[in-house]
């Protein structure tokens, strides 16, 4: 039980373009879902903790017009990054937490590169 | 502001051998403390959650401790194994506020040799 899912695991895109990932909870309802960003040879990286049918509270450095976050249901959230730049290149990896625990169960993640 | 530390950064020992991570936290206001193993490439695999209020938690040959007033955890692999070599990161969710979140330290990358 408790299986998050990402897609897609990878994504190559060209620098300009918006790029949106998926984050679902496969067999719980997520009522909190976590982004994070981690760079090569570097710890995870908190972007923003979404609650469901509101808005996503992003952590300072984190811009919510470029990492557009929708949490529309109890089991998808989905993380848009919005005219992607080489520097947005990285591993985003999801998690969700719900039920009333505080556990947080990770998604595989996926690998963004932009050209 | 919690800062999440890990000691060593690499560590490669032969097969058979017990091994220790280290990880310290800066804030002892913690609820609880997770290890996690991350595969290259790949996503997060927990391992072990002390709560708070515990000292250590044991899983196979997996034992990782936690002495919360010195701000301190560590994980304990007995009889390692190629298996085993992996990225193991320590996190720690804190105790106050209405969502849950997650600092990691940045890890210790462990190659185990045949």
């Amino acid at each position: 039980g408790a299986v998050v899912s990402q897609h897609p695991s990878r994504v190559i895109c060209k620098s300009g373009t918006s790029v949106k990932i998926e984050c679902r909870s496969l067999d719980f309802q997520a009522t909190t879902m976590f982004w994070y960003r981690q760079f090569p040879k570097q710890s995870l990286m908190l972007m923003a903790t979404s609650n469901e049918g509101s808005k996503a509270t992003y952590e300072q450095g984190v811009e919510k017009d470029k990492f557009l976050i929708n949490h529309a249901s109890l089991t998808l959230s989905t993380l848009t990054v919005t005219s992607a730049h080489p520097e947005d290149s990285s591993f985003y990896i999801c998690s969700a937490s719900g039920g009333g625990g505080d556990t947080q169960y990770f998604g595989p993640g996926t690998r963004l590169t932009v050209l | 502001k919690q800062e999440v530390t890990q000691i060593p950064a690499a560590l490669s020992v032969p097969e058979g051998e017990n091994l220790v991570l280290n990880c310290s936290f800066t804030d002892s206001a913690i609820y609880n403390l997770q290890w996690f193993r991350q595969d290259p490439g790949k996503g997060l695999t927990s391992l072990l959650l002390i709560q708070s209020s515990q000292r250590e938690q044991t899983s196979g040959r997996l034992n990782a401790s936690l002495d919360k007033s010195s701000g301190r955890s560590t994980l304990y692999i007995a009889a390692s194994q190629p298996g085993d070599s992996a990225t193991y990161l320590c996190a720690v969710n804190r105790a106050s506020g209405s969502a849950r979140q997650l600092t990691f330290g940045s890890g210790t990358q462990l190659t185990v040799l045949p």
